[in-house]
């Protein structure tokens, strides 16, 4: 079966500029999160969708970060203005469910410079 | 607020010794517990989980972990350790029963050694 794709792999922007991230899940999940990887650390949920509900998004810091998930399948992540902390790797998984383990896609690198 | 601690963040062992990563975690009412491996470039991969039941779980590529509530751990074990075996290890867990938010620990490199 095809895992979590995830673009671009690879993001460099400057500071106060925009930045978005797609992901596709594996068909049929309908549970979906982003995570958000420093350097160093585990990962960090940002957002979790059920079909394309928000189920809780309360460590997306939502002055410059937004997601969605059109039709309960495809998902972005919105960056809007980028700041240097928010350099990271952001990763995007898919899980039938909310108890059950999750897939992971092979994460946006982003650099902010 | 639920926590996952992984006290090493390096483990070294020489191949075909066993293995052992460590995790303990902190939540409100029974836990739901998991592993993942991350392969450098690579996203993570599921390794085993806890749910219910038996104690011991089997899960991938000869790993196995041990859920113990009262010292509310959850430690990765492996009777022979592969130099393949190289990795990064994350331990996360979440609520049973209850919120879904799972919450991962900072990680364990994993260095076998030939």
């Amino acid at each position: 079966e095809a895992g979590v794709a995830q673009s671009p792999r690879y993001k460099i922007i400057e500071k106060r500029q925009s930045v978005a991230f797609w992901c596709n899940p594996i068909s049929g999940h309908a549970t979906l999160y982003w995570y958000q990887q420093i350097l160093g650390q585990g990962p960090k949920l940002l957002i979790q969708f059920q079909n394309n509900g928000v189920v809780d998004d309360s460590q997306l810091p939502k002055d410059r970060f937004s997601a969605e998930r059109l039709k309960g399948v495809d998902s972005t992540l919105k960056i809007q203005p980028a700041k240097l902390e928010d350099s990271a790797v952001y990763l995007c998984a898919s899980s039938l469910g909310r108890q059950i383990e999750a897939f992971f896609g092979q994460g946006t690198r982003l650099t902010v410079v | 607020a639920q926590s996952v601690a992984q006290p090493e963040d390096q483990v070294n062992v020489a191949e075909g010794n066993p293995l052992t990563v460590k995790c303990t975690y902190s939540v409100s009412g029974n836990p739901y517990l998991f592993w993942y491996v991350q392969y450098p470039n690579r996203g993570l991969q599921f390794l085993l989980k806890y749910i219910t039941g038996d104690n011991l779980v089997k899960g991938s590529y000869g790993f196995e972990a041990e859920f113990n509530k009262s010292q509310t751990s959850f430690h990765l074990k492996k009777p022979s350790a592969l130099v393949s075996d190289s990795a990064l290890y994350f331990c996360a867990v979440t609520k049973g029963g209850g919120s879904y938010i799972p919450t991962f620990g900072r990680g364990t490199s994993l260095i076998v050694h030939p």
